[in-house]
């Protein structure tokens, strides 16, 4: 079945920093989308991606869409102690005749204040 | 403006118990979803919805069962609980027929613990 590989799997930063994180995978995807996860609570969609080559900002957040269409990352800008949390990646696709969505195993990350 | 509810938060089983998580939404969401989140696996399908009176398996079905019998409400089912099934569990709903098209709109989760 379709896999997402996404990496780091942690990271620990300090505040200010920025960071970086990635998904591949070996297949093609129509959607990518990056969630958090706070502690304790569901998570919740940050960007969504529909095209290849799509770069999106939202806020202190920057995530782009591959143009080979199996990949994407995420970028955060001068990290907040609120940035905690677990970010997944998740790619939608077509298949079957109805849309299937795979996630990535998310990436922990700790922002040091 | 609750979107979607679970319960319970926590809960504690013996092996072999049977209880029901509850989901409902109120979005008139077509698209119903079950997920457990163990540590370094990520999120996994269980079952899901497309809409009231259909479900389908997801990628660990097995000990689990789901109905759908109105559009804001799907329970998950275990039969027989067993410690393999400890893990946090998540609904989350989307406005599509077809499957989980654009934003997924997830509750905040149900502990569970199986003794």
């Amino acid at each position: 079945g379709q896999q997402l590989n996404q990496s780091p799997q942690s990271m620990f930063i300090q505040e200010g920093e920025d960071v970086s994180m990635n998904c591949t995978s070996s297949s093609i995807f129509n959607t990518w989308l990056w969630y958090k996860q706070d502690p304790g609570e569901g998570p919740v969609l940050l960007i969504a991606l529909y095209k290849a080559g799509e770069l999106t900002s939202n806020g202190r957040l920057t995530a782009q869409f591959g143009i080979t269409r199996k990949d994407s990352f995420l970028n955060i800008s001068a990290s907040i102690p609120s940035d905690v949390g677990i970010y997944f990646c998740a790619g939608q696709s077509w298949s079957g005749g109805s849309e299937k969505l795979v996630f990535g195993k998310g990436m922990k990350l700790t922002v040091n204040p | 403006n609750a979107g979607v509810t679970q319960t319970p938060k926590f809960q504690v089983l013996k092996t072999g118990q049977s209880m029901t998580l509850q989901c409902a939404q109120d979005m008139n969401h077509e698209y119903m979803s079950w997920y457990r989140q163990d540590p370094g696996m990520g999120l996994r399908l269980i079952h899901y919805s497309v809409g009231a009176g259909i479900t389908d398996q997801g990628e660990v079905p097995n000990g689990y069962n789901v109905s759908r019998s109105t559009t804001e409400d799907f329970p998950l089912r275990l039969l027989s609980a067993a410690p393999s099934q400890t893990s946090v569990y998540f609904c989350a709903s989307s406005y599509s027929m077809a499957g989980p098209t654009g934003e997924l709109f997830f509750g905040e989760g149900s502990r569970l613990t199986v003794l």
